[in-house]
């Protein structure tokens, strides 16, 4: 089975930065990723699909890259409503592995 | 706007089976998935269903004790889960399609004596 590697595990940043979370997968999915963003107490929402496909709704700041075995999630500006876990998950076939998390929190 | 109602969840003894039901407005023309959530831990992919019922998938942890199924002239989709143990304890969500918003509320399922 294909296995997601998030990096890092957890991030601070200030309101303003330009905040990178990595996805890794251990062969490769050409662009068959999508990235969630899931707030305590909410339900995860989607924000990205086909690795750079922004969901209807989304803030522009949020943008998506990558093919292949290597992904990015940018956020452009960090804002205080982007604290959250961000995951990461694969859907080329099955099992749709989930990356472990990136808990992004503000300085 | 798809609509999800979930049910099914609750409180269980180790050993023990439950099923899980999902009913969606829209979801006969897609795959169809639970993930699950355990207290303190991330987002886990458990099982998924082909339109037509024809192929299904399980996480490893799970291959011969859970069953999913789907009923798509009741738009519904199902889990049964056999054997249960604490580590099943957990948030269970459906979704639809390859990837998609989480359009329930999630099901809490407690495997505990």
């Amino acid at each position: 089975d294909i296995h997601m590697t998030q990096s890092p595990s957890s991030l601070s940043a200030s309101v303003g930065d330009r905040v990178t979370v990595t996805c890794r997968a251990s062969q490769g999915i050409s662009n068959y990723l999508a990235w969630y963003q899931h707030k305590a107490g909410e339900v995860p929402k989607l924000l990205i699909y086909d690795a750079s496909g922004l969901q209807s709704g989304v803030p522009s700041r949020f943008s998506g890259s990558g093919s292949g075995t290597d992904f990015t999630l940018t956020i452009s500006s960090l804002q205080p409503e982007d604290v959250a876990t961000y995951y990461c998950q694969k859907y080329d076939s099955a099992p749709w592995t989930f990356g472990q998390g990136t808990k992004v929190e503000i300085k | 706007e798809v609509q999800v109602v979930e049910s099914g969840g609750g409180l269980v003894q180790p050993g023990g089976s439950l099923t899980l039901a999902c009913e969606g407005s829209q979801f006969n023309t897609f795959w169809l998935n639970w993930i699950r959530q355990a207290p303190g831990k991330g987002l886990e992919w458990v099982a998924n269903i082909k339109e037509d019922g024809s192929e299904e998938y399980y996480v490893d942890s799970v291959k011969g004790r859970f069953t999913i199924s789907r009923d798509n002239a009741k738009k519904s989709l199902y889990l049964k889960m056999n054997s249960l143990t604490a580590e099943d304890t957990a948030v269970y969500y459906c979704t639809r399609g390859h990837y998609d918003d989480y359009r329930g509320q999630g099901l809490l399922v407690t495997v505990s004596s």
